[in-house]
């Protein structure tokens, strides 16, 4: 079992860049989302989606686009890069209720 | 809304000795309670979690936390802390009555293990 996946596992932009950050998983999991962790904050919880066809808004979702087409990616898009965007990301999923999320191996963005 | 609230920064610890890890969170509704850990440059692992029933839970690595709801505390311990349980822990919340799974965290705490 992979679990959640995500790539790539490290990237640098320049600032105004756009690109899209892949998340899939393997356990059939109705829950996904996607976090930042910056130093000192823990982790902040961008975009969420409860399935298929449906996403909402955490916490900080500013600059970010996500969709959920299927239930096993979900891609979070970055539109114009902004050097505040510097972060590592993390995807997690769950299955349902409030159970443990599982996550991704993270991705460090680098937007210079 | 919940917040979470981890008390300490940095613990550093020798190897053998006893730790805590203390966590506070606040919230208006029924929470399920997390610790997770991640080693450098990793992903989050879930060290244990409190859902319901017994307030003392525990989880792997021979980690457990003890769920106070008097204190809205969920503290992190272990008896004898080896060199490899150095990383960082996040404490988090959840609502029960939430979907999506969503998480609040608190800041962390580097756990360091000296020999």
């Amino acid at each position: 079992n992979a679990g959640v996946t995500q790539t790539p596992k490290f990237q640098v932009l320049k600032t105004g860049q756009s690109m899209t950050l892949q998340c899939a998983q393997d356990m059939n999991h109705e829950y996904m989302s996607w976090y930042r962790q910056d130093p000192g904050m823990g982790l902040r919880l961008i975009h969420y989606s409860v399935g298929a066809g449906i996403t909402d808004q955490g916490e900080v979702p500013n600059g970010y686009n996500v969709s959920r087409s299927t239930t096993e990616d979900f891609p979070l898009r970055l539109l114009s890069a902004a050097p505040s965007q510097t972060s590592v990301y993390f995807c997690a999923s769950s299955p349902g209720g409030n159970t443990e999320a599982f996550f991704g191996q993270g991705t460090r963005l680098t937007v210079v | 809304a919940q917040s979470v609230t981890q008390l300490d920064s940095q613990v550093p610890v020798f190897e053998e000795a006893p730790v805590e890890l203390r966590c506070n969170y606040s919230s208006s509704v029924s929470v399920y309670l997390f610790w997770y850990v991640q080693y450098p440059n990793q992903g989050l692992q879930l060290l244990l979690k409190y859902l319901s029933g017994s307030t003392l839970v525990k989880g792997i690595n021979g980690f457990e936390a003890e769920f106070n709801k008097s204190q809205t505390s969920f503290h992190l311990r272990k008896p004898s802390v080896h060199i490899s349980d150095t990383a960082e822990y996040f404490c988090a919340v959840s609502r029960r009555q939430a979907r999506g799974g969503k998480l609040i965290f608190g800041q962390g705490t580097e756990l360091s293990v000296k020999p």
